[in-house]
């Protein structure tokens, strides 16, 4: 099982621009959910789908964030236009029911100029 | 919403010593509480959980307690080992799926062989 696969590790972008993280979860898993941390918020939930449906998204900071998941086996999450505010590192997680476990991604660091 | 609090944010304990960490949480429909360790520069690992009807969990060097009435649970470290070193999150959730976990901030957990 290669895990939770997260695309791209690392993310330089200039303010203004679009960005768009990729996720896949592990293979099975019904539960997909969207992460940022930072030193200052810590780990913060963004966004979670329960198979393939967004169920709480209260947590996506602003309307320039937008996350889909067009099927079991992939999710997005988009920013635009980028702010340096933005920067963070963002994990995806993915979890099977019942089971309560999430197994975390290796996270996309971002840093926005 | 449900808040989370976690002391000490820095622990410096000598190896073989014991480690105590501890969180606080708002919500008493909490009935969900995972502690994750991560590594520097890794992602989030569930190391140990405990669910709200059950007072005490233990694996091997790891312990959890919960008390309910004063909405806190602990994490327990035992003759602690230099690879324990990493920073420990805890977190709260209410929904029987486990799935919005809030966070708490983390503590640095550093183990001086």
């Amino acid at each position: 099982d290669a895990g939770v696969i997260q695309s791209p590790r690392h993310e330089v972008t200039e303010m203004g621009q679009e960005v768009t993280l990729r996720c896949k979860p592990i293979s099975g898993h019904n539960s997909l959910f969207w992460y940022r941390q930072t030193m200052m918020r810590g780990l913060e939930l963004l966004i979670y789908f329960n198979n393939n449906v967004p169920i709480d998204d209260s947590g996506m900071p602003e309307d320039r964030f937008s996350a889909k998941m067009p099927n079991a086996s992939f999710s997005t999450l988009k920013i635009q236009p980028s702010e340096p505010r933005d920067s963070a590192v963002y994990f995806c997680a993915s979890r099977l029911t019942p089971s309560k476990e999430q197994y975390f991604g290796p996270g996309t660091r971002l840093t926005v100029t | 919403g449900e808040n989370v609090e976690q002391h000490p944010s820095t622990l410096s304990v000598q190896e073989g010593d014991s480690a105590v960490i501890k969180c606080t949480y708002s919500d008493s429909a909490s009935n969900y509480f995972p502690w994750y360790k991560q590594e520097l520069g890794k992602r989030p690992q569930l190391i140990i959980d405990i669910r709200s009807n059950v007072g005490e969990k233990k694996d091997q060097r790891i312990a959890v307690t919960l008390n309910k009435t004063a909405k806190h649970f602990s994490l327990h470290i035992t003759e602690t080992q230099p690879e324990d070193s990493a920073v420990y999150f805890c977190a709260a959730s209410k929904n029987n799926a486990g799935n919005m976990l809030t966070f708490g901030g983390g503590t640095r957990l550093m183990v001086k062989p």
